[in-house]
């Protein structure tokens, strides 16, 4: 298996600009997940989603942020308008399947800057 | 709400040695699981180790054991004869089994391998 695929792995914008980042999870697996990495908060979960349902999106800082997942193969975290602190790096992650779930296999990243 | 917290910001041991973690966390919760991640200057969140609290048996990958006092609410990684590669951020996570399924991190120790 390929592992979670997240793209752009960087992304750099002006403030104000729209962001879409993308995440393709672990064929099989039914929870997808959406952290985010900054040296003063940490990796915090931003939402997740079960079955392409969102469960839990209490970490979405704000009305900017706004995530999808339209099939079991595909998500997106998208931010409107973005600004400065936004710049950090987005992971996204996937479990479920024979393992029942308990491990969560991380993508690689998306490194974003909002200039 | 669960915590994590890791006390040691940094840590360095030389190459072949062994050096241990420091986790300790909170819940009310009886049965959940505990993960350490290691994340190389790559970035990507590697899974290291995962124990369930509902076994009293201490996990061991390889060089990579922990040690979990459940009543301590305490989960220490030791790393046996340190090599170079283990150079990373490493991070304790808390999880429950049921209800939500979102990782709760600690803040991360630096481990530098001294040749």
């Amino acid at each position: 298996d390929a592992g979670v695929i997240q793209s752009p792995r960087h992304e750099v914008t002006e403030m104000g600009q729209e962001v879409t980042l993308r995440c393709k999870p672990i064929s099989g697996h039914d929870y997808l997940f959406w952290y985010r990495q900054t040296m003063m908060r940490g990796l915090e979960l931003l939402i997740y989603f079960n079955n392409n349902v969102p469960i839990d999106d209490s970490g979405m800082p704000e009305d900017r942020f706004s995530a999808k997942m339209p099939n079991a193969s595909f998500s997106t975290l998208k931010i409107q308008p973005s600004e400065p602190r936004d710049s950090a790096v987005y992971f996204c992650a996937s479990s479920g399947g024979l393992a029942g779930g308990r491990e969560q296999y991380f993508g690689p990243g998306t490194r974003l800057t909002v200039t | 709400a669960q915590t994590v917290t890791q006390s040691q910001p940094e840590m360095s041991v030389q190459e072949a040695e062994t050096v241990t973690l420091s986790c300790t966390y909170d819940t009310s919760e009886s049965d959940y699981y505990l993960f350490w991640y290691k994340q190389p200057p790559s970035r990507q969140m590697i899974l290291v180790i995962r124990q369930e609290a509902y076994k009293q048996q201490n996990a061991t990958e390889n060089r990579f054991s922990v040690n979990f006092q459940k009543a301590a609410k305490s989960f220490s990684l030791k790393i046996s004869d340190s090599q170079l590669g283990d150079a990373a951020m490493y991070f304790c996570a808390y999880r429950n089994i049921q209800g939500a399924q979102k990782l709760v991190f600690g803040q991360g120790t630096r481990l530098t391998i001294n040749p």
